[in-house]
Parts: structure tokens; sequence; C-alpha cells
């Protein structure tokens, strides 16, 4: 299952709304999970089965979608969320990555 | 609190061996999946092998079958990752996960272990 992440990068102000997408290349249901990945550290999981929201995760990130078509919102970007973010199918094996999308902060 | 921690990482020469470990905490190894990650420099995330809570069931990406072996110890909470026939385009970070596979629900990451692959 390939999985296309859009777009591959942005660049939003502090207190912005940023929207990134995931198109999966077959029905994956709510199979989907999001992570923040930021330099030389672990990836930090956000989201799961498409809209729950790890423990622990601010309640400015929010994910939604079904299907083939994913969505992670930001709700008020802030200085900490500058980061590659990366989508996740676990629907079937092999597991498969989005390409990533990196935020930047103007 | 879960926690993972990845060990064994380090240089090998193309056609060198190396064997990573993670050792876990926090939760009940032996009822769950686990799972192994990696980013190469300047590369995405990339799965690697994933192996059922009784070991039954094991899977490898294209790119590692029959080079790579995972395995664990549920009596010693601990996950591996036998790297053989390692090439240049290993060289990565290799992360422990669980939660990450098929049917996984929350997800948790160790720091990760450097593999370069290097003459």
């Amino acid at each position: 299952i390939q999985m296309t992440q859009s777009p591959p990068s942005l660049s939003a102000s502090v207190g912005d709304r940023v929207t990134i997408t995931c198109r999966a290349s077959q029905d994956i249901g709510s199979s989907l999970a999001w992570y923040q990945k930021r330099p030389e550290k672990a990836p930090k999981s956000l989201i799961y089965a498409a809209s729950t929201l790890q423990p622990g995760v601010p309640s400015r990130f929010s994910g939604s979608g079904s299907g083939t078509d994913f969505t992670l919102t930001i709700s008020s970007l802030q200085p900490e969320d500058s980061a590659t973010y990366y989508c996740q199918q676990y629907k079937s094996y092999p597991l498969t990555f989005g390409g990533g999308t990196k935020v930047e902060i103007k | 609190e879960v926690q993972l921690v990845e060990s064994g990482g380090g240089l090998v020469q193309p056609g060198g061996s190396l064997r990573l470990s993670c050792e876990a905490s926090g939760f009940n190894f032996g009822f769950y999946t686990m799972n192994w990650v990696r980013q190469g420099p300047g590369k995405g995330l990339e799965w690697v092998s994933s192996i059922g809570a009784s070991s039954s069931s094991i899977y490898y990406a294209d790119s590692v079958k029959g080079r790579f072996t995972t395995s664990r110890d549920n009596d010693k909470n601990v996950l591996y990752l036998q790297m053989n026939s390692l090439r240049g385009d290993d060289t990565a970070l290799y992360f422990c996960a669980k939660g990450v596979g098929v049917g996984g629900t929350e997800r948790y990451w160790g720091q990760g272990a450097l593999v370069t692959v290097s003459s």
C-alpha cells in the first residue's frame, strides 16, 4: 500500500492552522497513524486509528478521515511543532509510511 | 511507563554483521507485536520488521529479507535484530517500536541505535 503525503513542506506562522493530507493507494479503513519526527530523535506518536489522540499529545493536534484520504490538523501552530510529520498505514504488511511533510515556522 | 531501550549499534564494514537489542519495560512484553523501523540519513521512516507476540508470525521488508532476522525472548523482555550481509544503504538510526504493527493501538518508540556501514 503506497502512502502519499502533501505538501512535502510548508511554512506557517505561530498561531496558524496547518493541515497535512495523506492518501492511501487502497482502502485502509481507519488503520492510519501520524508521527512527529525531529532530527536524531525518536518519532513521537500523535494519532492512531485515524483520529485517536495518543495519551499526552496536545489537543491542538487532530486527525480525520477513513478509507483512502486522511488529514492531520494542527489548530494553532506552536514553535515546538517545527518538525517533519509522517503518516503510516497499518492495515496490512508491509507497513508503509508517507514521504513526510516538513513544517517550518516563519 | 513504557520504556524501550535499544543497544548494539556501531560501525561495521560492508558485508559484516551486527545484532541490535531492545530491552522493554513498563508493559506485558509477551502480549504484544514488536517492530523495527529505521531512518537513513536524509531519508524518511522505513519499516524493517515485525514479530508477533509468540514469534509465530514474523514479517520483513523486501529490502532486508534474507539478510536480517528478528527474534524475541519473552522471558527476558528483549527484542533482537540480527543483521547480516550489511550494505551501505543499511546505514540508519534503528528504532524499536511497540504498537505500530497491524492491529496496534497506542504506540511507543525507543531512542534509536545508530548503525553505520562503511569501510
